[in-house]
């Protein structure tokens, strides 16, 4: 069965203090994989989309990166702005399946 | 104005009931999805639709319908609401000529009792 599980569940962090988050994936013939960010009474909202291992992308604070059995996202230097719960998603064909998603907290 | 909207945004019923939720977009796309999230589950597909005359059973489709009124509304109904119904529903969208990429609506809160 076509699964997405992230690790930790929640994750707090200190301002400045880098750290990373974990995807891991089972989705047979995988087309992208992809990473949303969601704030509290809000849908998700897109971050990145990566479609082959070794492949990486950035926006400000965040970097993910894709192997064949799991997807990361760093965040470096956090600020408490960057509190969120973060999603990651794998599609194939026609179906996209969410991970339950990392809570982070950052503290100043 | 937000490209994806859903009406209503918190809605409370009763079981029995019969419950349309409703999403439009001006983004231009073809594709447009219902998920619903539960606290620890994520996200779950409900129904998806390609076109207007194309329509798809998701992960969880059983106790919803769908209807694609037009390429730019979709609407989920609850044909007869139940408490673990009760979550927040998203509707999301995508253009089918530029990738995968969903975009999500602010979602709609709904709890039955």
């Amino acid at each position: 069965e076509d699964q997405v599980t992230q690790s930790p569940e929640a994750l707090r962090l200190q301002e400045g203090e880098s750290s990373s988050l974990n995807c891991s994936y089972t989705v047979s013939g995988l087309r992208g994989l992809f990473w949303y960010r969601q704030d509290p009474g809000k849908g998700p909202e897109f971050l990145f989309t990566l479609y082959s291992a070794g492949e990486e992308k950035e926006k400000e604070r965040l970097k993910a990166t894709l192997t064949k059995k799991e997807s990361f996202l760093h965040i470096t230097a956090p600020k408490p702005e960057d509190s969120a719960t973060y999603l990651c998603a794998g599609i194939n064909n026609n179906d996209m399946r969410f991970g339950a998603g990392t809570r982070l907290t950052v503290k100043p | 104005d937000a490209d994806v909207t859903q009406t209503p945004r918190n809605r409370i019923t009763k079981t029995g009931k019969r419950i349309m939720l409703e999403c439009s977009q001006t983004k231009g796309h073809d594709r447009m999805y219902w998920y619903r999230q539960d606290p620890g589950l994520g996200l779950r597909l409900i129904y998806y639709s390609f076109d207007v005359k194309d329509i798809n059973k998701g992960e969880i489709s059983d106790g919803y319908s769908v209807s694609r009124q037009a390429q730019a509304k979709f609407s989920l109904s609850l044909e007869s609401a139940i408490p673990n119904q009760t979550a927040l529903y998203f509707c999301a969208t995508s253009d089918g000529r530029r990738g995968d990429t969903q975009y999500f609506g602010p979602g709609t809160r709904l709890t039955v009792l």
